[in-house]
């Protein structure tokens, strides 16, 4: 079975860091491209970034709002996604999301990544994170 | 960043009706648009890709259209199980960015 399992949420003061985790299984974790959704309590859903497999050259891309304090990473040995989460603002509470990024093709011959659909079709629960003071 | 807008951000519908939402993007983004639907405390859950692509498992209900900066997700009897939130979110490139959502609820 297919599964993703979050977890690493909790509370922290703004400022502070936390580390997400997300535990892979049932499918060939170091070919997967995978990426972090988050939802804010009784909002949309945000996209957060994605890390491509090394397979793919391994290129992390990241959400403005996150970029320079958000690392996203990955160990393929373990089959573990990590979100590594430094100066954090109360403006990123919410649930976190961890997706694999899969793919069918948008021509009859791809010729590069950008011809392809991506879309993410496996969710895990999320995990929550709370920044309080 | 290109930004998707959806219409309308609510609607109230009776079972067995049809249902479009719509969902426009700032720039063309072709045919790389996805949509998702929500239920509360759930995970999203994948309907269509590639505009019009249906997912293995959705019910034939659901189908997308569009291309360029327009698309369209249509339920064509409301079911039930259908009362939720849906998001489009496009593909074309990074940043991936999503709609801000349409709750579609029981009248």
């Amino acid at each position: 079975e297919v599964q993703l399992v979050a977890s690493g949420g909790g509370l922290v003061k703004p400022g502070g860091s936390l580390r997400l985790s997300c535990a892979a299984s049932g499918f060939t974790f170091n070919y997967a491209w995978m990426s972090w959704v988050r939802q804010a309590p009784g909002k949309g859903l945000e996209w957060v970034g994605r890390i491509k497999s090394k397979a793919s050259g391994g290129a992390i891309d990241y959400a403005g709002a996150v970029k320079g304090r958000f690392t996203i990473s990955r160990d393929d040995s373990e089959n573990t996604l990590y979100l590594q989460m430094d100066s954090l603002k109360t403006e990123d509470t919410a649930m976190y999301f961890c997706t694999w990024v899969e793919r069918r093709n948008a021509l009859v011959q791809p010729a590069s990544d950008h011809d392809y659909y991506y879309y993410m079709d496996v969710w895990g629960k999320g995990t929550t994170v709370t920044v309080s003071s | 960043d290109i930004q998707m807008t959806q219409s309308p951000s609510s609607l109230s519908a009776s079972v067995g009706d049809r249902v479009t939402i719509t969902c426009r993007a700032s720039q063309s983004i072709s045919s790389y648009l996805n949509w998702y639907q929500q239920k509360p405390g759930e995970a999203p859950k994948l309907l269509i890709y590639g505009a019009s692509s249906l997912q293995s498992g959705v019910p034939s209900r659901f189908s997308g259209s569009g291309s360029g900066t327009e698309f369209t997700l249509t339920i064509s009897s409301l079911q039930p199980e259908d009362f939720a939130t849906y998001y489009c979110q496009q593909s074309y490139n990074t940043p991936r960015t999503f709609g801000q959502g349409t709750k579609v609820e029981i009248k």
